[in-house]
């Protein structure tokens, strides 16, 4: 257990639907992260929040869109996802984004598929 | 792009030590070097992080060089439950704080 939870754990959903996973850590940090990991690919890092605001959007397509409502909680809402957005979803936080100092705690993963 | 290469894969025997080397020559001054492993599926693992000084801690120990251009993980005493992709990460200042880039890592297989 790293203090860092996900649910669903798993999820399929059709290209039509409208999803959203949920990140929650118990750890009391200030930034927290929504990574992708595709099949046989390096984690790709999607945004980054610090104190609830989003400070890293990297070239993520408008399909997938975060909400931070408190520096706790961490949401990834989808919808019209393609087949090539199945992948596992993986939430992290940190004590702060701000330092290099400090390390990251992951939690389980959303394993995603879009049929 | 990641600022580290790691081997593709390595093997150990279990219980002897794992040594995972990591390249990382452009290491600005102020960039701490992070390993996390990932057990198949799971979420990485955080492991250890060092800036300069060598660290240990009770699941591994950090060799850093003293031109900092590279490091080494050393699992003591591997077990066939360390088999897994270890990665070598620096965490890299940029416009909204600090990211963790990851590369492919280094698959390790410990052997009975």
């Amino acid at each position: 257990e790293t203090g860092v939870t996900q649910t669903p754990r798993h999820l399929v959903m059709g290209m039509t639907n409208k999803k959203s996973l949920k990140c929650e850590q118990h750890l009391g940090h200030n930034a927290m992260y929504w990574y992708k990991q595709s099949a046989k690919k390096p984690l790709e890092l999607m945004f980054v929040y610090s104190l609830e605001e989003r400070v890293e959007n990297n070239s993520v397509p408008s399909r997938f869109s975060p909400e931070c409502p408190n520096s706790s909680h961490l949401f990834l809402h989808l919808h019209t996802l393609q087949p090539e957005d199945s992948a596992l979803y993986l939430c992290a936080s940190s004590r702060t984004a701000t330092s290099g100092s400090y390390e990251q705690y992951f939690g389980p993963g959303t394993r995603l598929t879009v049929t | 792009d990641a600022k580290t290469t790691q081997p593709t894969s390595m093997d150990c025997a279990e219980g002897r030590a794992a040594n995972l080397p990591c390249n990382h020559s452009t290491i600005s001054g102020n960039e701490y070097v992070y390993w996390y492993r990932q057990i198949h599926s799971q979420g990485p693992q955080y492991i250890i992080h060092g800036l300069k000084n060598n660290e240990t801690n009770e699941m591994a120990s950090l060799i850093i060089t003293e031109d900092r251009k590279s490091s080494t993980l050393i699992l003591p005493h591997a077990t066939l439950r360390d088999t897994a992709v270890y990665y070598c990460i620096v965490r890299v200042a940029g416009a909204g704080g600090f990211k963790t880039i990851f590369g492919a890592g280094t698959r390790l297989f410990v052997k009975a």
